[in-house]
């Protein structure tokens, strides 16, 4: 099956920092890509829609100049958290829908962040 | 629009024992169903999927799941759990290439 890769896998800092995570669909390409959020015990929250070539479409409530994404590629997409505050510590898990594949995604193994 | 209930946050079984985990589903629309898995700060793996072809799917590790459109449900069992089956269980709906909505999940725990 089609692999989807993130960096890092784990990420520690200071509160008022950024921080950049990338997601990468390694074989195969991606027009899209979805960032979720997974709170401690908690179900997948979709943050935003990630669009090659076009501003991503954020979820109602999430904000849009606090996570910047950008998609540079067709097997690239990355989630900039500004200014990060404690209560942005979570685990943030990309996707990337598989081509043909009825509506299959398949998701990196997630980053961990953690503001101190 | 799209949801999904899982019914029980957390399921106990003995090693050896049948796993029933639930999902219901809503969907105004022919819905694609997925059972993914996720091992603890991992992401979440495939398990298996319903895209309109049989209602019985199988799939990875003995799981299987039976799509029942007159009840919405989309429940996952396997015959005999294993150790290694403890993991947090997710039940999604999604129509396509778009994103999916997930269920709050199911903690499955084998006892030995």
């Amino acid at each position: 099956g089609a692999v989807v890769s993130q960096h890092p896998s784990r990420v520690i800092c200071k509160s008022g920092t950024s921080v950049k995570i990338e997601c990468r669909s390694l074989d195969f390409q991606a027009t899209t890509m979805f960032w979720y959020r997974q709170f401690p015990k908690k179900s997948l929250m979709l943050m935003a829609t990630s669009n090659e070539g076009s501003k991503a479409t954020y979820e109602q409530g999430v904000e849009k100049d606090k996570f910047l994404i950008n998609h540079a590629s067709l097997t690239l997409s990355t989630l900039t958290v500004t200014s990060a505050h404690p209560e942005d510590s979570s685990f943030y898990i990309c996707s990337a829908p598989g081509q043909g594949e009825g509506g299959t995604q398949y998701f990196g193994p997630g980053t961990r962040l953690l503001v101190l | 629009a799209q949801s999904v209930t899982q019914l029980g946050s957390h399921v106990s079984v003995s090693e050896g024992a049948l796993v029933l985990l639930r999902c219901n589903y809503s969907s105004s629309v022919p819905p694609y169903l997925f059972w993914y898995v996720q091992y603890p700060n991992q992401g979440l793996q495939l398990l298996l999927k319903y895209t309109s072809a049989a209602t019985l799917v199988k799939g990875i590790n003995d799981f299987e799941a039976e799509f029942k459109k007159s009840e919405t449900s989309f429940h996952l069992t396997k015959p005999s759990a294993h150790m290694s089956d403890a993991a947090e269980y997710f039940c999604a709906v999604g129509t396509g290439a778009n994103n999916l909505f997930f269920g709050t999940g199911t903690r499955l725990t084998v006892i030995p």
